[in-house]
């Protein structure tokens, strides 16, 4: 079993629909939440991150997390063609970043016009 | 625009050969990451670098090794290239170990070995 599971997609919406992403991991040691955004051929960009569980929101964008199911979430609100992209999750133990990033496989998410 | 970049975006190379690949952090930021991408294995944990020092390392290959250098840029060396090794290797920066969980990537190099 992967530490981080995350289903590959593609995952296919129309525009304006919320998105629904998640993650599952198996670790209760990770501590640090994040999610990126990754276009085809390009660097990863940080798009939210959150310490342990609950909720936190920026612009369209909200993560949460559920540390007691081991489950992390992000809704992307009014989704637009241009957040057609693969999202990844990625989490740490230590905010100190000594264990570095393990990754999800990572969504591709598609948004129709 | 991350803040971070990294040369050359591409490399093409035989089996065997070595390379070296280099990462300028963002502005201020002590702590260097890199990362391999494959489509098999996603995005993976190579190594940190805090401030020249190795400090954390992930599943890096005996075969691959990392440095930083005093003005903070870092080259991660890549020898006895085999066909597995082909994949995208990103740089990630962060500012100190307190914010480790906000790292920043570079655009990756892309390498092919032939």
């Amino acid at each position: 079993q992967k530490e981080v599971e995350q289903d590959p997609g593609p995952l296919s919406v129309p525009e304006g629909a919320i998105v629904s992403l998640n993650c599952t991991y198996s670790n209760s040691a990770f501590q640090y939440f994040m999610w990126y955004r990754q276009y085809s051929r390009k660097g990863p960009e940080l798009l939210m991150y959150t310490y342990s569980s609950g909720n936190k929101e920026d612009g369209r964008f909200t993560a949460q997390v559920d540390k007691s199911s081991k489950y992390i979430s992000l809704f992307i609100r009014d989704s637009q063609p241009s957040d057609s992209a693969t999202y990844l999750c990625a989490m740490t133990k230590s905010g100190g970043g000594a264990d570095g990033l393990t990754f999800g496989k990572g969504t591709h998410l598609i948004i129709q016009p | 625009d991350s803040g971070v970049t990294q040369t050359p975006k591409h490399l093409i190379t035989a089996t065997g050969q070595r390379v070296t690949l280099r990462c300028s952090p963002r502005s201020g930021d002590l702590s260097v990451y890199w990362y391999q991408q494959s489509l098999d294995q996603g995005l993976q944990f190579l190594i940190q670098y805090y401030n020249g020092e190795e400090r954390a390392k992930g599943n890096i290959l005996e075969r691959f090794s990392a440095q930083q250098f005093p003005d903070l840029h870092s080259e991660l060396n890549l020898s006895s290239l085999e066909l597995g090794d082909s994949a995208l290797y990103f740089c990630a920066s962060s500012g100190s170990p307190g914010s480790g969980e906000t790292q920043y990537f570079g655009p990756g190099t892309r390498l092919l070995v032939l």
